[in-house]
């Protein structure tokens, strides 16, 4: 089954601590892998894709193809990075995970 | 360039009304979907348009309806509104072409329409 599960419904944590959103996939194929953000009132924007190996904002992301993963990490959150995240995979569709909402306190 | 525009952007109906969700691009993709967005549930695809002319039902298509006008439109039809489809609409396209994988494959979202069914 084609599946993106993000365990964390919500990760809250103070300005200049590591941030890691988790995310794993079930995909028998070779998968493509999205991280996508949405601010407060804002539409969805693409954040990174793993094909890209890109850090956007201090983001980075990389696929670990073994554990099944794509986790989103960045060494020091800052309070603007305060969003809902979800990952997301790409097959025919594109699937969502359920997403997380990262609270990043001052 | 818009991007992808929705309207209406807020939408308040009473159960058994219809009403149509519409959607446009401008970026001449290919492809346009619907979503609903609701708490814990993350996004979920209810119809999608790979090309002008198809339609294919998604995660959760029941009590939606939809037509791709042209490659420009994508509407949204609720037929008899139930307060379960209270919830976020969001329309996206992207460039994906059935069979090929790489830098067309993102997707653009609109502002999304916040609809609540009495």
């Amino acid at each position: 089954a084609q599946r993106v599960t993000q365990p964390e419904k919500l990760l809250s944590v103070f300005k200049g601590a590591p941030v890691e959103l988790k995310c794993n996939y079930s995909y028998s194929g070779s998968p493509e892998l999205f991280w996508y953000v949405q601010y407060s009132r804002q539409r969805l924007q693409l954040l990174l894709r793993h094909i890209s190996r890109e850090s956007i904002k201090g983001f980075t992301a990389d696929l670990n193809k073994g554990e099944t993963s794509f986790h989103l990490k960045k060494p020091f959150a800052q309070e603007e990075d305060s969003a809902m995240y979800y990952c997301a995979l790409l097959t025919d569709k594109l699937i969502f995970g359920t997403g997380t909402r990262l609270q990043v306190f001052p | 360039n818009a991007g992808v525009t929705q309207t209406p952007k807020f939408q308040v109906l009473k159960t058994g009304q219809s009403m149509t969700l519409q959607c446009a691009q401008d970026m001449n993709h290919n492809s346009m979907y619907w979503y609903r967005q609701d708490p814990g549930m993350g996004l979920r695809l209810i119809y999608y348009s790979a090309s002008e002319g198809t339609t294919d039902k998604g995660e959760v298509p029941n009590g939606y309806n939809v037509s791709r006008l042209n490659k420009r439109e994508f509407s949204l039809r609720l037929e008899s509104a139930a307060p379960s489809q209270t919830s976020v609409y969001f329309c996206a396209s992207s460039a994906f072409e059935t069979g090929t994988k790489g830098a067309k494959n993102i997707q653009y979202f609109g502002a999304g329409t916040r609809l609540s069914v009495l």
